[in-house]
């Protein structure tokens, strides 16, 4: 499986509405997660499942699914929301775990 | 909330074995409830998982990296352990362990609490 993020940078004001797609080389499940990565710091899972927002997370964050493409969409940027956003996914028969290239959100 | 911490060595000459340590607290290897991945993150590139652990010490790894890639768990359950031989530059990298939560078939589901990270170079 490979992961294709776009777009691997953007830059957008504070309160702008920000959309992030992730693809799969091949049909995917609906098992992917979304992480949020600053540097020096631990990647902070946002939503798994596509679009369920994990506990704590700020529900300006939403995440769904659009035939073999899933998007993580920001309502309203704000300053501590910049950083670099990975799309994950499994491949459950080998069990293993892909990563998107990741895109640089920055204000 | 769930702590994880890296140890080990930060600079580990080429062609030996890169050793790092996890630590998780409390009971949670001993519950089975988890499996434990490490991930790690060269230089200006993005995620890569490396692989998976079970409480039992069923394992999964990164094709790519198979055959170099060991992972264990301590007799006290309190530590997983991750072991790279034959390092290169290309290993240079900051290496996180994280949790990873099980759906109800026993697949792996999603990745939720990750360590800080610990920085790794590989230099003579």
């Amino acid at each position: 499986i490979q992961l294709t993020q776009s777009p691997s940078s953007l830059s957008a004001s504070v309160g702008d509405r920000v959309t992030i797609t992730c693809r799969g080389s091949r049909d995917i499940t609906d098992f992917i997660s979304w992480f949020h990565h600053k540097p020096g710091k631990a990647p902070k899972l946002l939503l798994f499942d596509g679009s369920n927002l994990e506990v704590g997370v700020p529900s300006r964050f939403s995440g769904v699914k659009s035939g073999t493409q899933f998007s993580l969409t920001i309502s309203g940027l704000r300053p501590e929301d910049v950083g670099t956003y990975y799309c994950q996914q499994y491949d459950n028969v080998a069990r293993t775990v892909f990563f998107g290239g990741g895109t640089k959100v920055q204000i | 909330q769930m702590r994880l911490q890296e140890s080990g060595p930060g600079l580990v000459k080429p062609s030996q074995t890169l050793s790092l340590i996890c630590s998780v607290p409390g009971g949670a290897i001993r519950s089975g409830d988890f499996y434990w991945s490490w991930i790690r993150q060269p230089a200006g590139k993005g995620l890569e998982w490396i692989g998976r652990i079970t409480d039992t010490g069923s394992t999964n790894f990164n094709p790519a990296l198979k055959g170099r890639v060991t992972m264990s768990v301590d007799t006290t359950k309190t530590q997983i352990s991750l072991r790279l031989s034959y390092v290169t530059a290309g290993d240079t990298a900051v290496y996180y362990c994280a949790r990873e939560i099980i759906s109800g078939t026993m697949a792996p589901y999603y990745l939720d609490h990750w360590g800080p990270g610990i920085p790794v170079k590989v230099s003579s």
